[in-house]
């Protein structure tokens, strides 16, 4: 069975600085997707950012970047100059390529940002 | 262009009662997914709906059923309610981009609280 692990229940960053956030997964998938979700204190989830497995080239978006081992089966998420409004549980989650829209959530890392 | 409506945004139901939630997905999507999000956890996947027929089912009971609608519209029904059924229920509205891969869009969520 499929699963996402992130050992990191909080963090905290300051303000400007940059953060890491973990994850592992479990798969025996050779076609799958891998996702950073924010889940801001309002609740709604919006997509940081993701990866094509079959990509060996890290994603980028702006100040939020992948790093993806895929051996390891490891998708760490890194933000830099870490602003106020990144305060927020960030999930990891998982899909299998084809899959209509079954998404396999980690427990999430509450991130604090401190000015 | 709206986005994923959810109704009601919090409901107080007691322990054996029945509940219906509602999903409006975003214009042109014709599927959804419904996500259970206990307290402190990531959400797990209840339902996914495409052109009105169910894709997939997470490992949950007989007691939540759901269904869509001919305007892609979908609702999530739970019966026998148990005080483990407290939760944040999201539902995501899917975009199909293509090569496998569908991007969804969270709504802000139904918090149900069982008493």
């Amino acid at each position: 069975a499929q699963t996402v692990t992130q050992s990191q229940p909080e963090m905290s960053v300051q303000e400007a600085e940059t953060v890491t956030l973990s994850c592992t997964y479990d798969t025996s998938e050779s076609d799958y997707y891998l996702f950073w979700y924010k889940q801001p204190p309002s609740r709604q989830m919006i997509l940081v950012i993701r990866q094509e497995a079959y990509k060996q080239q890290n994603a980028t978006e702006n100040r939020f970047s992948v790093n993806f081992q895929k051996a390891a089966k490891s998708f760490s998420l890194k933000i830099s100059d870490s602003q106020l409004g990144d305060a927020a549980m960030y999930f990891c989650a998982y899909s299998i390529g084809g899959s209509q829209g079954n998404l396999i959530f980690g427990k999430g890392t509450k991130l604090s940002v401190k000015p | 262009d709206a986005g994923v409506t959810q109704s009601p945004t919090h409901l107080i139901k007691t322990r054996g009662q029945h509940v219906t939630l509602r999903c409006s997905p975003i214009s042109g999507h014709k599927s959804v997914s419904w996500y259970q999000q206990v307290l402190g956890q990531g959400p797990q996947f209840i339902f996914q709906y495409y052109e009105k027929e169910e894709r997939g089912r997470g490992n949950f009971p007989d007691r939540f059923s759901a269904r869509q609608f001919p305007n892609y519209s979908s609702e999530l029904n739970v019966n026998a309610l148990l005080l483990g059924d407290s939760a944040l229920y999201l539902c995501a509205s899917i975009q199909q981009l293509g090569s496998g891969y569908n991007e969804q869009f969270f709504g802000p969520g139904t918090r149900l609280t069982v008493l």
